[in-house]
């Protein structure tokens, strides 16, 4: 059972435009909803994270945007450039303690 | 911070044969750690949970006495491969949560196992 539904799963996007990747959970026992960046051959990164007592957050070009009542939370990537190509994990809580179960990733491609 | 470490990054063993790999807190407290497997173009499916000291708690359908997973420090978890199989050739990630947070996670740099 998927706990964790992402999408879209892969996305094209030009250099300088915005790239928006989306979010549904199902557990609401938890309030702690991160975006992971994984590069190619590499471990996944920590990039952003939120706590549901605020509706959106904000780190340089990267914005979370959560909808509690929606229980969807949306990764925003600003003027998106080819580095940023990679592949993005959002993750929710699962069982009765905080243990994340990681949506199916989607693959950013900027083109320059 | 929050530096987690992995050893080896590549390796190859023939079947049949047990390979170990290292997982290490550098500069934290582990006090739990996650072990994930991950095959091309996939997502991160996670094995198993360990918190120092205790037993490793498996997810549904992973062998625990093929994928032996041993955290004896808050700095150091391992997992070996038993037996190795060719499928069990994969991508395998580790991550650690500290004291300080019951949420955030860090992860290692992740191992490529080839089994020949």
């Amino acid at each position: 059972q998927q706990q964790v539904k992402q999408s879209p799963q892969s996305l094209i996007v030009q250099k300088g435009g915005i790239s928006i990747i989306n979010c549904a959970y199902e557990n609401t026992a938890f309030d702690y909803f991160p975006w992971y960046q994984q590069f190619p051959g590499k471990g996944p990164a920590l990039l952003i994270a939120i706590r549901p007592d605020v509706s959106e957050k904000k780190e340089g070009r990267f914005t979370i945007s959560f909808n509690k009542s929606a229980k969807q939370f949306s990764l925003h990537i600003m003027d998106s450039q080819p580095g940023d190509s990679a592949t993005y994990f959002c993750a929710g809580p699962s069982g009765g303690s905080y243990i994340p179960t990681f949506g199916r990733g989607t693959s950013l491609i900027v083109h320059p | 911070g929050a530096v987690v470490s992995q050893h080896p990054s590549r390796v190859i063993c023939k079947s049949g044969t047990s390979v170990k790999i290292e997982c290490r807190s550098l500069d934290f407290q582990a006090t739990t750690m996650f072990w994930y497997r991950q095959f091309p173009k996939k997502s991160l499916m996670l094995m198993a949970t360990s918190n120092e000291g205790s037993k490793a708690t498996y997810e549904q359908g992973v062998e625990k006495d093929k994928f032996l997973i041993n955290h004896a420090s808050l700095t150091l978890s391992t997992l070996t491969v038993t037996s190795a199989h060719p499928e069990d050739s994969s991508f395998y990630i580790c991550s650690a949560r500290g004291l300080s947070s019951s949420y955030e996670q860090y992860f290692g740099p992740g191992t490529r196992l080839t089994v020949t």
